[in-house]
């Protein structure tokens, strides 16, 4: 079964709101997770990494105070898309890092998000 | 820095057919090499990785071996069914394949399988 939830699956919203996408690993402890990006067609491109208890790391190009990343537990971390507009529109995928070290992560099924 | 380019498709191919798609990294040092596939509208499964020069690694009939001497991480199916219709990404990162110091993943740009029946 899924050990990575995202949720939600899909978002529709106007532009100019601001929309909250969760991830929670779900039978482990994720100190590091990671945010990535994907439009159509291509591949991930990584947006942040994700430090329970610190500050996100965020990759080139990629506004902080645009996507806002809080990893406030241990088995959460949610990205805040604010003020999104249709440009923001995209399939965002998190995933966590597996402490065990069997694989480099475990993803989650990704957010469509669809900014009208 | 570390790169992975994998073939450009889109492959399409008819059931029962042999499958290849090529993969080759650069990457200082020895990294770990994966295979993913992303079945549509979901995220990325891990279908088969390799951690060292030869090591060959396999799953759902699938399979990829680990060629240093070309930088090479072929993936192939001997015969494919269109359940295998998905989008396949080569991956690699760093860290000890024991322990839990993967680093982050650099991905392919990823090839579109779509096999008819």
């Amino acid at each position: 079964g899924a050990v990575v939830s995202q949720h939600p699956s899909r978002v529709i919203c106007k532009s100019g709101t601001s929309v909250k996408i969760e991830c929670r690993s779900l039978d482990f402890q994720a100190t590091t997770m990671f945010w990535y990006r994907q439009f159509p067609k291509q591949s991930l491109m990584l947006m942040a990494t994700s430090n329970e208890g610190s500050k996100a790391t965020y990759e080139q190009g990629v506004e902080k105070d645009k996507f806002l990343i809080n990893h406030a537990s241990l088995t959460l971390s949610t990205l805040t898309v604010t003020s999104a507009h249709p440009e923001d529109s995209s399939f965002y995928i998190c995933s966590a890092r597996d402490p065990r070290g069997n694989q480099p992560q475990h993803f989650g099924d990704g957010t469509r998000l669809s900014i009208l | 820095g570390d790169s992975v380019t994998q073939m450009e498709g889109p492959v399409t191919l008819s059931e029962e057919a042999f499958l290849t798609i090529n993969c080759t990294y650069t990457a200082t040092g020895y990294p770990s090499l994966f295979w993913y596939v992303q079945y549509p509208g979901e995220g990325l499964q891990l279908l088969l990785k390799a951690t060292k020069a030869d090591d060959k690694g396999s799953n759902k009939g699938f399979e990829a071996t680990y060629r240093k001497e070309t930088t090479s991480f072929h993936l192939e199916k001997g015969s494919v069914q269109v359940s295998d219709s998905a989008v396949y990404f080569c991956a690699l990162t760093r860290g000890d394949a024991g322990g839990t110091s993967y680093g982050k993943l650099t991905f392919g740009q990823g090839t579109i399988l779509t096999v008819h029946p």
